[in-house]
Order: structure tokens, then C-alpha cells, then sequence
């Protein structure tokens, strides 16, 4: 079956850090992939995606970029804040608006320090 | 345009009782999915929902069930609670040119006692 990993934290930085949270996957066809991110008490907000291999997602500074070689969507980030401070989820969904849900990694928990 | 909501947003039942909870998806969002989430397990699909019809199930018991409205509103039950079932429920709503593309409201958090 499909499945994500990810490191799970918690990982603390300093404010202005360069941040990395490794995912890596495997899947039974072609996975669209997906960065969510999760602030306390909220549901789950998309933050990046990308449908193909080789493509970046990007968005409010964070970025991801599919390898199908390394079967990775890594999510960087150049200077995080202390806003920044959530569980960051990453997921795949088989392509075609397959009939499975999204697979989910068990989230890393972020702390920024000021 | 308005996001997805979930009603309840907090429930607490007791072992042994049935709940009911509610999702309303983006207007013009046809498929609806469903997730628990625990501090255990992490984030599992339970099931989706397009145009009425249940596409498919996760790896759950078949207390767990759900039904989608015409309208595309859904609801998902869990009946004969047991603690275990204490998690946030996230509904998600998908539809348009990115159909894989989820959209999720806030969750219901449910503790059975």
C-alpha cells in the first residue's frame, strides 16, 4: 500500500533558521503530493503541492520539489518565523481523482524560537 | 467563498452511545472525504463520498458509516462508541479542475467518556 514518512520532531530552530523536514513515499501508482500544515486547534490548511515529477510547489516561502528518483517532496524553508510554529503534514494521493483518500505521514512538529 | 464547516465543533458521549456529525462542503464541491485523527494513529482516511455514492472506505470497523445528500452535505455516524473513538474528524471537501486537491474544515472534536 501507500505510505509517507516523515521525521516526526519536534524540531526547534531559531527565528531566521533555515528549516528542512524530509518526507519520503511510496506508492502503488503515480501520487500527486501534498504539504499540509496544522495550527493548534484548526483543521488542515494546504500549503504546497506538486502533480509531477520534477515540479516545485511553492507558497509563502516554503518549498517543495517532487523527485521521483529519490521518491522524496522535502519541504524548505529559507527563513522561518516564529509564526511558522505548527505540525507540518506531508501526503500523497494517487493521481487520476482516485477513489482513495490522501496518505498521510505522521506530521512534524515546528517550533520556532524568538 | 465559504470554507467547509464541520457541526458540532466539540462533542463528549459516553461509551456505548451513537454520535452523528456534519460537514458542509465548498459550494460546488461534489466529493467529500473523512479523517480521524489521533495522537496514536496520526491522520487515517475513513471514507469519501461523491455525488452520493461512498467511493471508498478505509480500514475501519463498520460502525463507522456516512451517507452524502444531494445537496453534497455529509454526515458520517459512529455507533456503540467506545474510548478509542476520542479523535478530531475532519471532513474535506474536493471538486473542480483539482479533483485531488482537499479542502478541510476545522474538525469535531469528539471525547467519549
Amino acid at each position: 500500500g501507500d505510505s509517507v514518512t516523515q521525521m516526526e520532531g519536534p524540531v526547534t530552530l531559531s527565528e531566521e533558521a533555515f528549516l528542512t523536514i524530509n518526507c519520503t513515499y511510496t506508492a502503488t501508482g503515480y501520487p500527486s503530493l501534498f504539504w499540509y500544515v496544522q495550527y493548534p486547534g484548526e483543521g488542515l490548511q494546504l500549503l504546497l503541492k506538486a502533480t509531477k515529477a520534477d515540479d516545485k510547489g511553492s507558497n509563502k516561502g516554503f518549498e517543495a520539489t517532487y523527485r521521483k528518483e529519490t521518491t522524496s517532496f522535502h519541504l524548505e524553508k529559507g527563513s522561518v518565523q516564529v509564526s511558522d510554529s505548527a505540525v507540518y503534514f506531508c501526503a500523497l494521493r494517487v493521481s487520476g481523482g482516485g477513489a482513495d483518500g490522501l496518505t498521510f505521514g505522521k506530521g512534524t512538529h515546528l517550533i520556532i524560537q524568538p | 467563498k465559504a470554507g467547509v464547516t464541520q457541526t458540532p465543533r466539540y462533542l463528549i458521549k459516553t461509551r456505548g452511545q451513537q454520535v452523528t456529525l456534519s460537514c458542509s462542503p465548498i459550494s460546488g464541491h461534489r466529493s467529500v472525504s473523512w479523517y480521524q485523527q489521533t495522537p496514536g494513529q496520526g491522520l487515517q482516511f475513513l471514507f469519501e463520498y461523491f455525488s452520493e455514492t461512498q467511493r471508498n472506505k478505509g480500514n475501519f470497523p463498520g460502525r463507522f458509516s456516512g451517507r452524502q445528500f444531494s445537496n453534497s452535505r455529509s454526515e458520517m455516524n459512529v455507533s456503540t462508541l467506545e474510548l478509542g473513538d476520542s479523535a478530531l474528524y475532519l471532513c474535506a471537501s474536493s471538486g473542480g479542475r483539482e479533483l485531488n486537491e482537499q479542502f478541510f474544515g476545522p474538525g469535531t472534536r469528539l471525547t467519549v467518556l
